[in-house]
């Protein structure tokens, strides 16, 4: 079955322990990409990966980091967590960024809160 | 970044009523999604449109990618109380990697 695999699905920490976040996909996709979901803001993309060892900033990467050296994982790392990095985690995957008929497929979501 | 506006932002509607609800942008999308969110669920994909102008349906739901790029609306048919969620669009632009979301329509059907 494919599947966008997020672990944990939920996380409650201190500010500034170090964590990180896990995706993986077991559809071989290139393209992986993780969003925040805050009320009233819907999806802000944080971070991308077009294919493996290539990552881009989205829209608020501040205060993570990504890495992508194998296909099937894509974590979110998060340094020195912040109370404002409390939110609702999504990954996401796209067979290609380039392929005319991709569409993104969506994790169950991590809740992360920072105390 | 690229900014996507979703509206309404809300529908209280009752059961069999039709809903429609669109996306706009100032900016050229190559790809327009549709997704579903149900509380405490990741979204889930209802309609992509890969063509501008194209036009697809999905049992009682029908989107359209518009014919500037810019824009792209999603119709229900026939509500039902099961249609009650979030129903988000998404915007890509294929030739930059990101992806844009609108802020979502809440939709509620009243039986």
């Amino acid at each position: 079955e494919a599947q966008v695999t997020q672990n944990p699905r939920y996380l409650i920490t201190v500010t500034g322990k170090k964590l990180t976040v896990t995706c993986s996909q077991n559809m071989n996709h290139e393209y992986m990409s993780w969003y925040r979901q805050d009320p009233g803001l819907g999806l802000r993309q944080i971070y991308y990966s077009m294919n493996v060892e290539v990552t881009d900033k989205g829209d608020v990467p501040e205060g993570y980091k990504v890495s992508r050296k194998e296909k099937r994982n894509f974590p979110l790392i998060l340094e020195s967590p912040s109370p404002n990095q409390t939110s609702l985690y999504f990954c996401a995957t796209l067979a290609s960024f380039f392929s005319p008929d991709s569409p993104l497929h969506f994790g169950n979501g991590t809740r992360l809160t920072v105390t | 970044g690229q900014q996507l506006n979703q509206s309404p932002q809300s529908m209280f509607i009752q059961e069999g009523e039709d809903v429609s609800m669109n996306c706009t942008s100032s900016s050229i999308f190559n790809t327009w999604l549709w997704y579903k969110q149900e509380p405490g669920e990741g979204p889930v994909l209802l309609i992509a449109l890969y063509k501008a102008g194209e036009l697809t349906s999905n049992g009682r739901l029908t989107a359209q990618f518009g014919i500037t790029r810019k824009d792209s609306f999603l119709n229900i048919s026939a509500s039902i109380p099961s249609d009650v969620g979030i129903y988000f669009c998404a915007g890509l632009a294929t030739n930059a990697g990101k992806s844009t979301f609108g802020d979502g329509t809440t939709l509620t059907v009243k039986p």
